[in-house]
């Protein structure tokens, strides 16, 4: 299986500051299809799951563009610019390439 | 307004059986690959199966292959898990999602599976 190493594991953060979650995949989740099937999800204390990056770089509607997603090959990168107090949460990088498909430990994010 | 409610959680004895439903709405339920991916409690996620637009094609994670069964009925826009031979670990929670890889990537809030004596 694709393992995903997200780090860091924890991140506090000062509002308003930016913040990144790097995840890096024990394969290239490069699709024969020529798409990146590399996706970013938000989990808020006590709710489900929330997509918030698709194919490496692409928001999903309604994610604020403070989010941002960017990499290439095995390394992927989740940045959020200007963290507001809404952003606590867990966020898991996730490739859609390798069956199964996996996901990282999760990046636990909190303000400082 | 795209709805996608789970549905069919419940607390099971080990070995028995439970059905889940995906009830769903607001998107074009028939053009898109549909997902099951589990969350045991406290604990990451877990891509569980997968199922083609037109049910053609099926994949599953190893630790439940010869148990579930994922289906859909694409006249009702549902999709289903059928779970047999549950065990402690298939404790989760398991949520439906839509369009997983696409610009669609619905996801429910989950319906909680306990499996205990």
């Amino acid at each position: 299986d694709v393992v995903m190493t997200q780090s860091p594991l924890s991140l506090p953060v000062t509002l308003g500051q930016s913040a990144s979650i790097f995840c890096r995949c024990s394969q290239s989740p490069l699709n024969d299809d020529g798409n990146t099937y590399l996706n970013w999800f938000q989990q808020r204390p006590g709710q489900s799951p929330r997509r918030l990056i698709y194919k490496v770089s692409n928001r999903d509607s309604g994610v604020p563009d403070r989010f941002s997603g960017s990499g290439s090959g095995t390394d992927f990168t989740l940045k959020i610019s200007r963290v507001e107090a809404e952003d606590v949460g867990v966020y898991y990088c996730m490739q859609g390439t390798h069956w199964p498909w996996t996901f990282g430990q999760g990046t636990k994010v909190e303000i400082k | 307004e795209v709805q996608v409610v789970e549905s069919g959680g419940d607390l099971v004895q080990p070995g028995g059986s439970l059905r889940l439903s995906c009830a769903t709405s607001g998107f074009s339920f028939n053009y898109y690959w549909m997902s099951w991916v589990r969350q045991a409690p406290g604990k990451g996620l877990e891509w569980v199966a997968n199922i083609k637009y037109d049910g053609s094609e099926k994949s599953y994670v190893d630790s439940v292959k010869g148990r579930f069964t994922i289906s859909r009925d694409n006249t009702k826009n549902s999709l289903f898990l059928q779970m047999n031979s549950l065990r402690a670990d298939d404790t989760a929670v398991y949520y439906c999602a839509g369009d997983p890889l696409g610009p669609g990537g619905y996801w429910g809030q989950g319906t909680l599976v306990t499996v205990s004596s």
